[in-house]
């Protein structure tokens, strides 16, 4: 079974809807991050937590929310999905070896 | 600031030629740890290489070598023979100032014709 899981994988939603995107790891990390990625940019860091009750900022995180549910659980909201918030979204864990391991990623289209 | 520049979009090669991917980055940190990722088409991202700051030896892992050089602040990936298997989108990342954050490069998409 996967480290990283990420559901759903696949995501088509309508222009104001919430969404939320969700990121189970079993490898006991207490480290999470979801990215975005976007054709020609790479990923970009949208939140991280550190442990259950730390939650920062990325770099790009205006019209997004996220819950640490636990510390395996990671999860992700748009609250009103808009177009451009359409790409590539990426859970990844990290233990003290600097390592990220991601998900498989969730692909969300916006309508 | 921290950045990672990869000036190669995109590459195309014929099957067995080498091909080195660029990987330029910027920090002010001087413990920082460098990454290579490969994104084939299947969407996931495979890790392929860690380096930290102080180990500037380069390393070989079959067809595959990393040149690190802090004097021109690059960590160059080199595929020797390169496959059809090889095509990808390859991400060269850095992670700096102590958060385990990544910051990733642009990615440079290789396509490997038979």
């Amino acid at each position: 079974d996967a480290d990283v899981t990420q559901t759903p994988r696949n995501r088509i939603t309508k222009t104001g809807k919430r969404i939320m995107l969700e990121c189970s790891q079993t490898k006991g990390h207490d480290r999470m991050y979801w990215y975005r990625q976007d054709p020609g940019l790479g990923l970009r860091l949208i939140y991280y937590s550190f442990d259950v009750k730390d939650i920062n900022k990325g770099e790009i995180s205006d019209g997004y929310s996220v819950s640490r549910q636990a510390q395996a659980k990671f999860s992700l909201s748009l609250e009103s999905a808009i177009p451009n918030q359409t790409a590539l979204y990426f859970c990844a864990t990290s233990g003290t070896a600097n390592e990220q391991f991601f998900g498989p990623g969730t692909r969300l289209t916006v309508l | 600031a921290q950045k990672v520049t990869q000036a190669q979009t995109e590459i195309s090669v014929v099957e067995k030629e080498d091909v080195t991917l660029d990987c330029v980055y910027e920090t002010r940190d001087t413990t920082y740890y460098l990454f290579w990722y490969k994104q084939p088409p299947s969407g996931e991202l495979v890790f392929l290489i860690r380096r930290n700051s102080f180990d500037e030896q380069n390393e070989i892992s079959g067809r595959y070598s990393w040149n690190f050089q802090k004097s021109t602040s690059s960590f160059n990936f080199t595929i020797t023979a390169s496959q059809v298997v090889d095509s990808a989108v390859y991400f060269c990342a850095l992670n700096s100032g102590g958060y385990n954050k990544l910051i990733f490069g642009a990615g440079t998409r290789l396509a490997v014709h038979p």
